[in-house]
């Protein structure tokens, strides 16, 4: 089945203990995306990815870093974690050519920072 | 900058009714596409339709219509004789190539159908 499969779900941490949420596609897709949704905010870009070695800032990295050495995983890393980064994360991934499209997004992982 | 207002926070209906969720958009591209998506309590997101710029037709899918109008880059949405499954937070989005295809989200439409 075609999916982006996201993990943990759900993750309650302590300040400053850095995390990975993992991201992971198999439809061989070359773009690759980490938003975040906060109530009132809607769903902000993090990073995007459009191939392997090639990631670039969307509008709220701060905080946040994320690696794209196989195609496929898109990991993203909080060094240290802190509690306005609360929030619901989703990944998403396309063909670049077919981003136009629309995306395959993952579940979402629901981070508390406490 | 693209912008995607969705003035709408909340929507409160009685099953069967009609409901339009109001979408707005802002971009200066010529080629851009729009879209809307459902999210469900359960928090997954669900893509429920693409519009391209140069497409501006209207397209009904079963309860679902949508009216894309670029007059005044507008993309509502309606649902026809709403159901209780109905009830979801509507996201409308923009994006176009220009911001390497980066989804700008509105801050969604909180529809609750009560039976």
């Amino acid at each position: 089945e075609a999916q982006v499969t996201q993990n943990p779900r759900y993750l309650i941490t302590v300040t400053g203990k850095k995390l990975t949420v993992t991201c992971s596609q198999n439809m061989n897709h070359e773009y690759m995306s980490w938003y975040r949704q906060d109530p009132g905010l809607g769903l902000r870009q993090i990073y995007y990815s459009m191939n392997v070695e090639v990631t670039d800032k969307g509008d709220v990295p701060e905080g946040y870093k994320v690696s794209r050495k196989e195609k496929r995983n898109f990991p993203l890393i909080l060094e240290s974690p802190s509690p306005n980064q609360t929030s619901l994360y989703f990944c998403a991934s396309s063909l670049v050519r077919e981003a136009a499209y629309g995306y395959t997004f993952g579940s979402g992982t629901r981070l508390t920072v406490v | 900058a693209q912008k995607v207002t969705q003035a709408q926070t909340e929507i409160s209906v009685v099953e069967k009714e009609d409901v339009t969720l109001d979408c707005v958009y802002e971009t200066r591209d010529t080629t851009y596409y729009l879209f809307w998506y459902k999210q469900p309590p359960s928090g997954e997101l669900v893509f429920l339709i693409r519009r391209n710029s140069f497409d501006e037709q209207n397209e009904i899918s079963g309860r679902y219509s949508w009216n894309f109008q670029k007059s005044t880059s507008s993309f509502n949405f309606t649902i026809t004789a709403s159901q209780v499954v109905d009830s979801a937070v509507y996201f409308c989005a923009l994006s176009y190539g220009g911001s390497n295809y980066k989804l700008t989200f509105g801050k969604g439409t909180l529809l609750t159908v009560n039976p």
